[in-house]
């Protein structure tokens, strides 16, 4: 069975600073790999998913992930931050059984 | 392009009681999964609906029920409520028909058990 791991549970950073999340996943196969956005009593919004290819994938709002086989990592990057991004991100893994394993979530501050 | 919606938006039940949540696809879209998001946790995995039969389920018991319907729509029945059922449930849909799909969610139906 999948699993994901987000190590980082709450992250602040300054208005205009970069971004990292980290994301960790486990699965026998390649993974199917996505990074949501959930605002505040709000659902899930899709920023970006791997399916295969390029394992630099671009999203919406400026976001960016890499998939890192050899790390099992799938970490997303923004290169400045908004206010509007403060947020809890998901990440998720998917398998060919269709269903969605996400991780804990991490929660964004952006301090002025 | 309505996206999925989900009603209703909020609800309060007893501990015993019966509830049903509705969620309507994507246009085009012929896949429902159905998630529990508790307070300061990811969403788990109920169960997935594709024509008309669930395909796939999480580790939730059988009080958890859900159905879809020709229009591609989809209930979810929680019978016998308890104080951990309060959570956020979330709805997504799906395109199956391309292989592995992505899940675009709905705003959730927040239900609180008293």
């Amino acid at each position: 069975a999948q699993s994901v791991t987000q190590p980082d549970i709450h992250i602040t950073v300054s208005e205009g600073a970069s971004l990292e999340l980290r994301c960790n996943y486990s699965y026998g196969a390649t993974p199917y790999l996505f990074w949501y956005v959930q605002s505040p009593g709000q659902g899930l919004q899709l920023l970006l998913k791997y399916f295969s290819g390029d394992t630099l994938v671009q999203g919406i709002k400026g976001f960016e992930a890499e998939f890192k086989r050899s790390q099992s990592s799938f970490n997303l990057r923004k290169p400045s931050v908004h206010w509007s991004d403060a947020a809890e991100y998901f990440c998720a893994v998917g398998a060919e059984d269709y269903k969605l394993s996400f991780g804990a979530g991490t929660t964004v501050t952006v301090r002025a | 392009d309505a996206g999925v919606t989900q009603s209703p938006t909020h609800l309060i039940k007893t501990r015993g009681q019966q509830v049903t949540l509705r969620c309507s696809p994507k246009s085009g879209h012929d896949t429902v999964s159905w998630y529990q998001q508790a307070l300061g946790q990811g969403p788990q995995f109920i169960f997935q609906y594709y024509e008309e039969e669930e395909r796939q389920r999480g580790n939730f018991p059988d009080r958890f029920s859900g159905h879809q319907f020709p229009n591609y729509s989809s209930e979810l029945n929680v019978n016998a409520l308890l104080l951990g059922d309060s959570a956020l449930y979330l709805c997504a849909s799906s395109d199956r028909k391309f292989g592995q799909e992505t899940q675009y969610f709905g705003p959730g139906t927040r239900l609180l058990v008293l």
